[in-house]
């Protein structure tokens, strides 16, 4: 079975632009979670998609949002990029994480983000 | 709200010796815990986890973990470390009511000498 795939792996943008990520979750996994993954933060929650639906959310502000299609796969989007977006954004799929029960996580690569 | 800490950031063994990563959770139920392990610039393996039962849970790569609930711990052991276990752990928890989140610990990096 395939793991998760991001892309792309590496993106260098400049403060205010836009950013689209993609994740796609291993098949058959319904739930998809987005982390922030800084030196100084560690890991961080961003949030989680379900059957096209988000289900929780961190502490992040409103220029980040992200979106689940039908076949599961799920897109984060950063705008106004700000110098401190620069991370390592990861993206983990789970065959359902919630009030059913918690599975595990698997986590792709990420995707390396350099706001300059 | 749950959270987890790993007291140790940085943790150095000898190949061959034995190893132990301490995590210490906070959570009111019976959490589910996880351990992953994260190489340079790579993301999150998982290496084993605990959702009930026995207590002592193996993982890959030649892991255990013991979950303490009087100690509300979760301990990751090895009995003899290789150079390729040098990475960055992480533990963390998650719980139903928090949809799609784990809460991770801020790791310990390990080096192994030779």
């Amino acid at each position: 079975k395939a793991g998760v795939t991001q892309t792309p792996r590496y993106l260098i943008k400049t403060r205010g632009q836009q950013v689209t990520l993609s994740c796609s979750p291993i098949s058959g996994h319904r739930s998809v979670s987005w982390y922030q993954q800084t030196p100084g933060q560690g890991l961080q929650f961003l949030f989680e998609y379900f059957s096209e639906t988000q289900r929780n959310k961190g502490n992040f502000p409103g220029r980040f949002s992200g979106r689940q299609f039908s076949n599961s796969r799920s897109e984060m989007n950063v705008s106004t990029l700000e110098l401190g977006d620069s991370a390592l954004y990861l993206c983990a799929s789970s065959l359902a994480y919630g009030l059913a029960g918690v599975h595990e996580q698997y986590f792709g690569p990420g995707t390396r983000l350099t706001v300059t | 709200a749950q959270s987890v800490t790993q007291p140790d950031i940085h943790i150095t063994v000898s190949e061959g010796a034995s190893l132990e990563l301490r995590c210490n959770y906070s959570y009111g139920a019976t959490p589910y815990l996880f351990w992953y392990v994260q190489s340079p610039g790579q993301g999150l393996q998982l290496l084993l986890k605990y959702f009930s039962g026995d207590t002592l849970v193996q993982g890959i790569k030649g892991f255990e973990a013991e979950f303490k609930r009087s100690q509300s711990s979760f301990n990751l052991r090895k009995p003899s470390v290789h150079w390729s276990d040098a990475a960055e752990y992480f533990c963390a928890v998650g719980v139903p009511t928090n949809a799609g989140k784990s809460t991770f610990g801020d790791g310990t990096t390990l080096t192994v000498k030779p």
